[in-house]
C-alpha cells in the first residue's frame, strides 16, 4: 500500500475513550507525520518526529499523544481530552535532507487514512 | 506564527478550460514548494513540486510557477480533463511542512 500503512480504515469511539492509530512505514523514512483533515480545513499538523525516541506538536496536538520506539512506526493516541476528534486521520513520511534537513522539504509520501467517529 | 494561504477554496471550469490555484507564504526562508493532488476517497499524492532556485517548472499539463520576492507560488492546469477533479493542496516548509487550506476543482465536461 505504498510503503505506509495505517490502520484501521474505519474507527468508532464511545465518547470518553481513548483510541490508538497505528501507522507503520518500511521506506526507510526517518521522518514522520501525522495530519488531521476536516472538510474545508486542508491538512492540520498533529505531530511529527524526525528521529527514533523524538517528536514535536504540531499545530493542533491538544488531546493527542504519539510515540516514536522504532524507525518504522509512529502510533497515534486520541485521547479523552480531544473535544471533536471526529475527522479523517493521514500520516505520511519523508526523508530528511537537503539544505535545511528539519524544514521537512521532502516529498511526503502518505498512508490512505484512517476515519474516526465518536458515537 | 508561519501560514500557507491558498485560493481560491473552490473552482469550477469547464473541460478543456485552464485553471490556477494561488498560494502564498509567509516564512521568507521556504525554498521548497510542493503541490498534492487528492482524489476522493484517497490518499494525498504530489504532482509537482518546485525550489527556490527556479521561478518556473513544467510537467505536461501542469506547471507551477514561484515568485520569492512576492511570496507567493501558482498551480497551472492547460486543457483539463474530468480526472482533474480532486482537491489540490499546496504547501511550504517552515520548519515543518504546512500545508494550504485546498483548492476543490471540478472540471465539467
Amino acid at each position: 500500500d505504498g510503503g505506509i500503512t495505517q490502520s484501521p480504515k474505519y474507527l468508532f469511539r464511545k465518547e470518553g475513550q481513548n483510541v490508538t492509530l497505528s501507522c507503520e512505514q518500511n521506506l526507510n523514512h526517518d521522518a514522520m507525520y501525522w495530519y488531521r483533515q476536516d472538510p474545508g480545513q486542508g491538512l492540520r499538523l498533529i505531530y511529527y518526529s524526525q528521529i527514533v525516541n523524538d517528536f514535536q506538536k504540531g499545530d493542533i496536538a491538544e488531546g493527542y499523544s504519539v510515540s516514536r520506539e522504532k524507525k518504522e512506526s509512529f502510533p497515534l493516541t486520541v485521547t479523552s481530552a480531544q473535544k471533536n476528534p471526529t475527522a479523517f486521520y493521514l500520516c505520511a513520511s519523508s526523508s530528511l535532507g537537503g539544505d535545511r534537513p528539519l524544514s521537512g522539504a521532502n516529498v511526503l509520501t502518505f498512508g490512505a487514512g484512517s476515519r474516526l467517529t465518536v458515537l | 506564527g508561519e501560514n500557507v494561504e491558498q485560493h481560491p477554496s473552490t473552482l469550477s471550469v469547464q473541460e478543456g478550460d485552464s485553471a490556477v490555484i494561488k498560494c502564498t507564504y509567509s516564512d521568507s526562508a521556504s525554498n521548497y514548494f510542493p503541490w498534492y493532488k487528492q482524489e476522493l476517497g484517497k490518499r494525498p499524492q504530489l504532482i509537482i513540486d518546485i525550489r527556490s532556485n527556479v521561478g518556473e517548472k513544467k510537467d505536461q499539463r501542469i506547471a507551477v510557477t514561484l515568485n520569492k520576492t512576492a511570496k507567493h507560488f501558482s498551480l497551472h492546469i492547460t486543457e483539463t480533463q474530468p480526472e482533474d477533479s480532486a482537491v489540490y493542496f499546496c504547501a511550504a516548509p517552515t520548519g515543518k511542512l504546512i500545508f494550504g487550506q485546498g483548492t476543490t476543482l471540478q472540471v465539467k465536461p
